[in-house]
């Protein structure tokens, strides 16, 4: 089956500053990547996602990569806020067979004030 | 509703009593799943249905562990015989397409 492997596990950056968390997946057929955010006692909420046939995806402060040949995508934050500390997870979508999507196993994000 | 709504938002049970955690999808999402979060880790698979049926329940992690799907709607996860390595955070997610919609969870603690 899919496996998704996400790094770092923690991630500390200054107000102002840029992040980036990257995942790798196993299966190739995964034809859609999307990443939530969690907040503490809330559930996981998607803030993007990309689909195979697409390279780049942006949202304001937001972007993500697919590299569909090496089998890894990234998360990118510009100009990060205090409100953008969290839980970040990336997780894969099977092309075939199972429907329910493999998550990564997060990475904690602090944006120092 | 305008959302997933999971119940109860927190559950404290003795060890080997039954529990049922209740999901209300937002209507019309035809596609369910469940997932459990344990402290400080990622999402581990349960089950997915779509509609009443579940086409895929291989991570329920033992038999004690069930679930079901009524109307296309509402969903029960029942933990048989509870064990304090059931202590998680559950999660409730519901979809169209491929976007999941998660509620914020049953925090269930065995003591």
């Amino acid at each position: 089956g899919e496996n998704v492997e996400q790094h770092p596990s923690t991630l500390s950056v200054q107000e102002g500053d840029s992040a980036v968390i990257k995942c790798t997946y196993s299966d190739s057929a995964s034809n859609y990547f999307p990443w939530y955010k969690q907040e503490l006692g809330k559930g996981p909420q998607l803030i993007i996602d990309i689909r195979s046939n697409v390279g780049e995806k942006k949202d304001q402060r937001i972007a993500v990569t697919l590299n569909k040949t090496a089998k890894h995508f990234s998360l990118h934050i510009t100009e990060t806020q205090p409100e953008d500390s969290a839980v970040y997870f990336c997780a894969a979508a099977p092309g075939t067979g199972r429907r329910a999507l493999t998550f990564g196993s997060g990475t904690r994000l602090q944006v120092q004030p | 509703g305008a959302g997933v709504s999971q119940s109860p938002s927190n559950k404290v049970t003795e060890k080997g009593k039954d529990v049922e955690l209740r999901c209300d999808p937002i209507s019309g999402h035809t596609a369910l799943y469940w997932y459990r979060q344990s402290l400080g880790q990622g999402l581990e698979f349960l089950i997915y249905f779509q509609g009443n049926s579940a086409p895929d329940k291989s991570g329920l992690p033992s038999d004690r562990f069930s679930a079901e799907r009524t109307g296309g709607s509402v969903s029960t996860l029942t933990i048989q015989r509870t064990q304090q390595e059931d202590s998680a955070v559950y999660l409730c997610a519901s979809s169209l397409g491929q976007s999941y919609t998660f509620g914020s969870g049953t925090r269930l603690t065995v003591v």
